[in-house]
């Protein structure tokens, strides 16, 4: 089946501008992720979405960033106004309610590499 | 607050076993997660473990210690297609998303 698909692939965008990032997960996971990796570093939790549940923002790092997920499936991550230091490849990653089975096993996309000039 | 620990470099040759070690420090402990990140592609899932000791999935293993926060990955008969970042991750507090070490780069060479 399809896995996880991010859109674009590649972003460039002048600084201050907004930007729209869309994720497509895999059909039937109810949680949804968002995570931000940064060159050589590991990845950094943005936000999370299961089913109807109010979304956990506790990983945004600033009010310029947020996300909503339309019908339990396809998500968009919104950055305003965006910095230099916005300039990351974020990645976006689905799975089952998480636990669930014996593993917490999440699906990447190939991620949505931005870059603020 | 919780982190991970890895080494951020590791080098071997084909054929060889190379361990990567991850030591965690979690509000509340679920397991501990490794994923496999080739340059430019998506993190993939490799082993998660819940419980103490070692895990085996063909040529790769990990374990865990709970009682020292610990955990490793061990990969046997290197292969040039092992070259890729690795990275630890254990869930969050809630038990919702993860969090990740900083990952360590694996270069295998001939």
């Amino acid at each position: 089946g399809a896995g996880v698909s991010q859109s674009p692939s590649n972003k460039v965008t002048e600084k201050g501008k907004d930007v729209e990032l869309r994720c497509d997960p895999i059909s039937g996971h109810t949680a949804l992720y968002w995570y931000r990796q940064s060159l050589g570093q590991g990845l950094e939790f943005l936000i999370y979405f299961q089913g109807n549940s109010a979304p956990d923002k506790s990983g945004l790092p600033s009010d310029r960033f947020s996300a909503e997920r339309t019908g339990g499936s396809v998500s968009t991550l919104t950055i305003q106004r965006t910095q230099q230091e916005d300039s990351a490849v974020y990645l976006c990653a689905s799975s089952f309610p998480p636990g669930t089975g014996t593993s917490y096993e999440q699906y990447f996309g190939p991620g949505t590499r931005l870059t603020v000039t | 607050g919780q982190s991970l620990e890895q080494p951020s470099e590791v080098t071997a040759v084909e054929g060889a076993i190379v361990q990567i070690n991850c030591t965690y420090q979690t509000s509340g402990f679920y397991g501990l997660s490794w994923y496999q990140q080739h340059d430019g592609g998506a993190p993939t899932f490799l082993s998660y473990n819940a419980l103490d000791g070692l895990e085996e999935t063909g040529r790769f293993s990990s374990f865990l210690s709970r009682s020292d926060s610990y955990g490793y990955l061990l990969l046997q008969e290197l292969q040039m297609k092992d070259s890729a970042s690795y990275f630890c991750a254990v869930p969050n507090q809630a038990g919702t998303a993860l969090i990740f070490g900083k990952g360590t780069t694996l270069s295998v060479s001939s």
